[in-house]
């Protein structure tokens, strides 16, 4: 079956600084990348998403990319705030979703 | 937020009895989805739908059944709980296949199995 790798686990950063988080997969017919946010005690919410098909995607801070070759993607965040701080997930899906491990962004004023 | 709710939000039991966690969905999606949230292991995959009386075992199925009579509600059952089975369990839905539509979370349930 698939199997995501995120990393890292951990990542804190400085206000207004840029984050990066990365994913690896391992199953070359994944066609669907999506990345969620979840907050404390609250449900995942989808953020961006990426299809196969496509290298790069951006949304006002938040962009993904995606190499397929390398197999890998990630989710990079510009002029970080405070209410970014949270965990996010990336996923592949083959159809179904399999999700990395999380990582838990804490953005600090 | 997708028109999705569970219940219930939070659950107490005891070893070795029975549960049920519901999932009821405004949305008419055809897929649904049981997931379980625990620390260091991200949002694992119990079992899906694909319609009604159409389910499929996920990637850790085992001590879970589910049911799906009607579109709108997707039953997660534990047949003798147990307390490995402590965990937040998330349900969602999506109109399509998750590789070509996007999943929506509900708020969650969690579950204690003293």
């Amino acid at each position: 079956g698939e199997n995501v790798e995120q990393h890292p686990s951990t990542l804190s950063v400085q206000e207004g600084d840029s984050a990066v988080i990365k994913c690896t997969y391992s199953d070359s017919a994944s066609n669907y990348f999506p990345w969620y946010k979840q907050e404390l005690g609250k449900r995942p919410q989808l953020i961006i998403d990426i299809r196969s098909n496509v290298g790069e995607k951006k949304d006002q801070r938040i962009a993904v990319t995606l190499n397929k070759t390398a197999k890998h993607f990630s989710l990079h965040i510009t002029e970080t705030q405070p209410e970014d701080s949270a965990v996010y997930f990336c996923a592949a899906s083959r159809p179904s979703l399999n999700f990395g491990k999380g990582t838990s962004l804490l953005v600090t004023p | 937020d997708a028109g999705i709710t569970q219940s219930p939000r939070h659950k107490v039991t005891e070893t070795g009895t029975p549960v049920t966690l519901r999932c009821h969905q405004t949305e008419n999606h055809r897929y649904m989805y049981w997931y379980r949230q625990d620390p260091g292991h991200g949002l694992r995959l119990i079992h899906y739908s694909y319609g009604v009386k159409d389910t499929d075992k996920g990637e850790v199925s085992d001590g879970y059944s589910v049911s799906r009579s009607k579109t709108e509600d997707f039953l997660l059952t534990l047949e003798s709980a147990t307390s490995s089975q402590t965990s937040v369990y998330f349900c969602a839905i999506s109109e399509g296949t998750s590789g070509s539509y996007e999943q929506f979370f509900g708020p969650g349930t969690r579950l204690t199995v003293l």
